[in-house]
């Protein structure tokens, strides 16, 4: 395997279902992002962790849990979501320096009914 | 606050060449980037500039002024695979990507 890879691909879940997304990046990268892209929106980012520590939250609401246990995975735990929740999330990860590039996994398509 | 504009959607022909624009408003710069991502697919890297000027890669340029906050994304000889989205970011001061909508690029033969 190599860059970034997401699993599951696409999930359908209801509002009362408890789901985990997967990222595992094999690119070295020492910070690793999650994700939220809907339609004809920017990207709004989720989680960023650096090392292994969460370093920015940007006010997600509590139903969106991530872990990080080391630096090559990534998961996001899901628990009574809303059918607003619906979208694509995407993983990326990249290494600290001066540009920061990201690298992007495939992303998980969300249905929450 | 901080803002990215680019356009919405933009129909160009193969063969042609496409200039996409993005200007921007950020707290402090370190850098643009700009991405590819095809419908269902994961946003893919294709340019980064930090210092003004053109930067070449193949078919594909990305130019940058910063004293304008202003970039764009030149594509020639399109090709129906460009058919795309694309998306501008600006790395901030505090090394956060502020992301654009995306232009929807839709390639007629």
């Amino acid at each position: 395997e190599t860059g970034v890879t997401q699993t599951p691909r696409h999930l359908v879940m209801g509002m009362t279902n408890k789901k985990s997304l997967k990222c595992e990046q094999h690119l070295g990268h020492n910070a690793m992002y999650w994700y939220k892209q809907s339609a004809k929106k920017p990207l709004e980012l989720m989680f960023v962790y650096s090392l292994e520590e969460r370093v920015e939250n940007n006010s997600v609401p509590s139903r969106f849990s991530p872990e990080c246990p080391n630096s090559s995975h990534l998961f996001l735990h899901l628990h009574t979501l809303q059918p607003e929740d619906s979208a694509l999330y995407l993983c990326a990860s990249s290494q600290d320096g001066d540009s920061r590039t990201q690298y992007f996994g495939p992303g998980t398509r969300l249905l929450v009914l | 606050g901080q803002n990215i504009d680019q356009p919405t959607e933009m129909t160009a022909t193969e063969g042609a060449i496409v200039q996409i624009n993005c200007t921007y408003q950020t707290s402090g710069f370190n850098g643009l980037f700009w991405y590819q991502q095809h419908a269902g697919e994961a946003p893919t890297f294709l340019s980064y500039n930090v210092l003004d000027g053109l930067e070449e890669k193949g078919r594909f340029s990305s130019f940058l002024s910063r004293s304008k906050g202003y970039s764009y994304l030149l594509l020639k000889e399109l090709q129906m695979k460009d058919s795309a989205s694309y998306l501008c970011a600006v790395l901030d001061s505090n090394y956060q990507l502020i992301w654009g909508a995306g232009t929807k690029l839709i390639i007629k033969p």
